[in-house]
């Protein structure tokens, strides 16, 4: 069975930070790992995902995640943070059969302090 | 282009009703995804359809939820005879393909249980 570990379910820093969200995932297969963002009152917006290419994945709005199949971790940072970037980040696994459900953390709220 | 869209965006019910809750997918996408977001759950899957067929609905909570899906577009999600603990906010995702492919997030249904 595959599952999301989130740490951490609020995490605060100041603007200019670093921004740094963790996430550790359990599969028992090759994993396809996502981070997805929600702004309130939103839908999930996807922000990068992982599918056995680079290690390191770029996503929109300056953020980055690194495969680490050793420690099975996923967590995703950005060098600075903005005051838009205050939101709720989820992590979440699939593999690539079956239906592709997503498996989800918890979340991490995130808040950007001036 | 047109995103997944989702309606009503909020719906108030009486404990005991029926609501049926509506998603657009994107034109093309033939994986449709329900997923429920609760306080208490997180985000839980709930059903997938590849074209108009779903698999598996082990995810349902309970036999009063139902779903379909017609001429490979619009899915349905009907919950009868509706408990307080099935407030929640119901989020539709379609993707192009099932697996790892992205899965692109509706605004989801605020659905609340009086």
């Amino acid at each position: 069975a595959q599952s999301v570990t989130q740490l951490g379910s609020h995490v605060s820093v100041s603007e200019g930070a670093l921004v740094l969200l963790r996430c550790n995932y359990s599969s028992s297969v090759p994993p396809y790992l996502f981070w997805y963002v929600q702004y309130p009152n939103q839908g999930l917006q996807l922000l990068l995902k992982y599918t056995s290419a680079a290690t390191l994945v770029k996503g929109i709005n300056g953020f980055e995640a690194e495969f680490k199949k050793s420690e099975t971790s996923f967590h995703l940072t950005k060098p600075s943070a903005h005051m838009s970037d205050a939101a709720e980040y989820f992590c979440a696994v699939t593999h690539g059969g079956s239906q592709g459900n997503l498996i989800f953390g918890k979340g991490t709220k995130l808040s950007v302090k001036p | 282009g047109a995103g997944v869209s989702q309606s009503p965006s909020n719906k108030v019910t009486e404990k005991g009703k029926d609501v049926e809750l509506r998603c657009d997918p994107i034109s093309g996408h033939t994986a449709l995804y329900w997923y429920r977001q609760s306080l208490g759950q997180g985000l839980e899957f709930l059903i997938y359809f590849q074209g108009n067929s779903a698999p598996d609905k082990s995810g349902l909570p309970s036999d009063r939820f139902s779903a379909e899906r017609t001429g490979g577009s619009v899915s349905t999600l009907t919950i009868q005879r509706t408990q307080q603990e099935d407030s929640a906010v119901y989020l539709c995702a379609s993707s192009f393909d099932r697996g790892p492919d992205t899965q692109y997030f509706g605004p989801g249904t605020r659905l609340t249980v009086l």
